[in-house]
């Protein structure tokens, strides 16, 4: 089956500190991965996303995710973290079979920022 | 520009009531789609359209229904509601047919059944 798993429910950093989500994923073929945030109360917002090309992905409020093909990872990353960074992280994965635009969700990481 | 619009943002339905969450998006998108997230779990997806007229079945369709009348609008219908329907609910659109395309989210509707 496929899925998407986020092995921590939450990752507690010191602000200033590097910060890493991690995620793996078992897909067949090439998946398309993507890295969303929820804050309170808020709907999803789309970070970043890996297609093809680099392995480093940039994205959104100095976010990156590093892809790693052998251990079929998509971890996200940021060198230096904020208190505004605390929210909801999901990954997910879009097979690239399948007729439409179908997402497999992690179960989601809580990021925690402390100052 | 308002995005994905959702509606009503919290609703307590009792079992057995029925109700329609509303969802409207301005960016002129084919694909939408349902999800419901609970606790400790990733989105689900209920079910989705690929445009005005056609609509299909996600992961977890039972107890739900769907219409896509135009392409601005997709509706989510619950018939019988059930406690196990207690969720947060998302809508969401995508401007491309590519699985490579991010989705555009609603803000959610939180919904409790009693």
């Amino acid at each position: 089956a496929q899925s998407v798993a986020q092995p921590e429910d939450q990752v507690n950093v010191a602000e200033g500190n590097p910060l890493t989500v991690k995620c793996t994923y078992s897909v067949s073929g090439n998946p398309y991965l993507f890295w969303y945030v929820q804050y309170p109360n808020r709907g999803l917002q789309f970070l970043l996303k890996y297609i093809t090309g680099d392995n480093l992905v940039k994205g959104s409020y100095g976010f990156e995710a590093e892809f790693n093909k052998s251990q079929t990872s998509f971890h996200l990353k940021k060198p230096s973290a904020l208190v505004s960074d605390s929210a909801l992280y999901f990954c997910a994965v879009s097979p690239d079979s399948g007729g439409y635009n179908k997402l497999i969700f992690g179960a989601g990481t809580r990021l925690a920022v402390h100052p | 520009n308002a995005g994905v619009t959702q509606t009503p943002k919290f609703r307590i339905l009792k079992i057995g009531q029925s109700m329609t969450l509303q969802c409207t998006q301005d960016m002129n998108h084919n694909y939408m789609y349902w999800y419901r997230q609970d606790p400790g779990m990733g989105l689900k997806l209920i079910y989705y359209s690929v445009g005005a007229g056609i609509t299909d079945k996600g992961e977890v369709p039972n107890g739900y229904n769907v219409s896509r009348s135009t392409t601005e609008d997709f509706p989510l219908r619950l018939e019988l509601a059930a406690p196990s329907q207690t969720s947060v609910y998302f809508c969401a659109s995508s401007y491309s047919t590519g699985k490579n395309t991010e989705a555009f989210f609603g803000q959610g509707t939180r919904l409790t059944v009693v």
